[in-house]
């Protein structure tokens, strides 16, 4: 299933399938993204980053793409499992001030068994 | 592993009383932020610190203040709490390099 970011939609999966989640970002001057997870009752941890001179990273069952052209950013899940429920935050780091991210809305993933 | 600690989890305080909120990292960071998180809101920053008793405003400093007296600690404080600033604080720490914040478990804050 997919989604889009930028507001709290809910994407729902089967336990096992692939999740895509989306974010469309918003400064083009960006050169730094980050997806973190968010579980119920906890703060916001990192999963994966992408600087702007990639397309795509890897990580252990999940894959982030980047599409500077559209200004897109997925976050691919492989294999979904219960314990990946939680809310995705996509954010963006401009080059310009590095001290600071600019975050999405969040979208939440609720995985059925 | 970053540990990033915040004091409380949940407070209830009353609308008028002053509010600290406490923040502990315990891997030498330089910059430290505080977030307040909102249904439908996302995280907004409210403040952030770059080094000891150096800050900076966020996007929604109003009704905030901050203290940084040493390196591993990071107050927010709220001088007379009103009921609009309900809601989950989040403190966060950031190793230098890549902007990769480590998050606390988060202070639920309400104000009656």
């Amino acid at each position: 299933g997919e989604s889009v970011g930028l507001h709290l939609p809910t994407l729902s999966v089967q336990e096992g399938d692939n999740s895509i989640i989306n974010c469309a970002y918003s400064n083009s001057a960006s050169d730094y993204f980050i997806w973190y997870k968010q579980e119920s009752g906890k703060g916001p941890q990192f999963i994966i980053d992408i600087r702007s001179n990639m397309d795509k990273r890897q990580g252990q069952r999940v894959t982030v793409l980047l599409n500077k052209t559209v200004k897109h950013l997925s976050l691919q899940i492989a294999a979904t499992q219960p314990g990946d429920s939680a809310v995705y935050f996509c954010a963006e780091n401009s080059a310009g001030n590095n001290r600071k991210l600019i975050w999405g809305l969040g979208t939440s993933l609720a995985v059925n068994p | 592993d970053v540990k990033v600690t915040q004091s409380s989890r949940y407070l209830v305080k009353r609308t008028g009383e002053k509010v600290f909120l406490e923040c502990v990292q315990d891997m030498d960071h330089e910059n430290m932020f505080w977030y307040r998180q909102d249904p439908g809101l996302g995280l907004r920053l409210i403040y952030f610190s770059y080094d000891v008793k150096m800050k900076e405003k966020g996007d929604i400093p109003e009704g905030y203040s901050v203290s940084r007296e040493k390196k591993e600690r990071f107050s927010l404080i709220l001088e007379s709490a009103s009921t609009n600033q309900t809601s989950m604080y989040l403190c966060a720490s950031r190793v230098g390099g890549k902007n990769i914040q480590y998050f606390g478990a988060g202070t639920r804050l309400s104000v009656l």
